[in-house]
């Protein structure tokens, strides 16, 4: 159990586009999802929290006009890089975590990322 | 200050030796104590999960919760070089839903033939 998908695994696009990831909880419902950017040997940092139906929480420093995030479904989240520029190339994770079987798990399970290139 | 402190490693053992992976924390409203593995280009995946102090295992893992020094570790026991990859820590304070958690820098293991 505890399957979180993403999609596309890796997109290169054009600056100035947009690119749109989306995360899936595959075999329980995520009340919550979170989205994180990972750069070369570093840690995860945090972007936004998003509780399904409401608007996501960004942290402190991310825009919340380019990095726009929908959570319409208790299974589904998706992230989009809006106008993107060549420093929003990164690794993309999210995580979800939400009620399993009959009871509720507050665990963060992760997916297994997106690769962000932006020429 | 950073609220969570772990050596970045890398960190090179032998073949079926003890590992042990350790982090430092400021925050004492943390509670949840959460160990992931990320091989190169994935996702983390969940490896241990404690609540409070104590020590918890699970095959050839343990992890161990010390509050009162604000220090965890995971020991890694006979190594295999399948265990290789970036490990972090990660804790939150939970307040009843899920909660945002806050990561270690990672340390990379190596294990060698």
């Amino acid at each position: 159990g505890a399957v979180v998908s993403q999609h596309p695994s890796w997109v290169i696009c054009k600056s100035g586009t947009s690119v749109k990831i989306e995360c899936r909880s595959l075999d329980f419902q995520a009340t919550t999802m979170f989205w994180y950017r990972q750069f070369p040997k570093q840690s995860l940092m945090l972007m936004a929290t998003s509780n399904e139906g409401s608007k996501a929480t960004y942290e402190q420093g991310v825009e919340k006009d380019k990095f726009l995030i929908n959570h319409a479904s208790l299974t589904l989240s998706t992230l989009t890089v809006t106008s993107a520029h060549p420093e929003d190339s990164s690794f993309y994770i999210c995580s979800a975590a939400g009620g399993m079987g009959q009871g509720i798990t507050y665990e963060q399970y992760f997916g297994p990322g997106t690769r962000l290139t932006v020429t | 200050q950073k609220e969570v402190e772990q050596d970045p490693g890398p960190l090179s053992v032998p073949e079926g030796a003890i590992v042990s992976l350790n982090c430092t924390y400021s925050n004492s409203a943390f509670q949840y104590f959460m160990w992931y593995r990320q091989y190169s280009r994935k996702g983390p995946e969940l490896l241990m999960y404690t609540y409070s102090s104590g020590n918890k295992e699970d095959g050839r893992f343990t992890a161990q919760v010390d509050k009162s020094s604000k220090y965890i570790s995971l020991f890694i026991r006979d190594s295999q070089p399948s265990d290789s990859a970036t490990y972090l820590c990660a804790m939150s304070a939970r307040t009843g839903t899920a909660s945002k958690l806050t990561f270690g820098t990672g340390t990379r293991l190596q294990v060698t033939l």
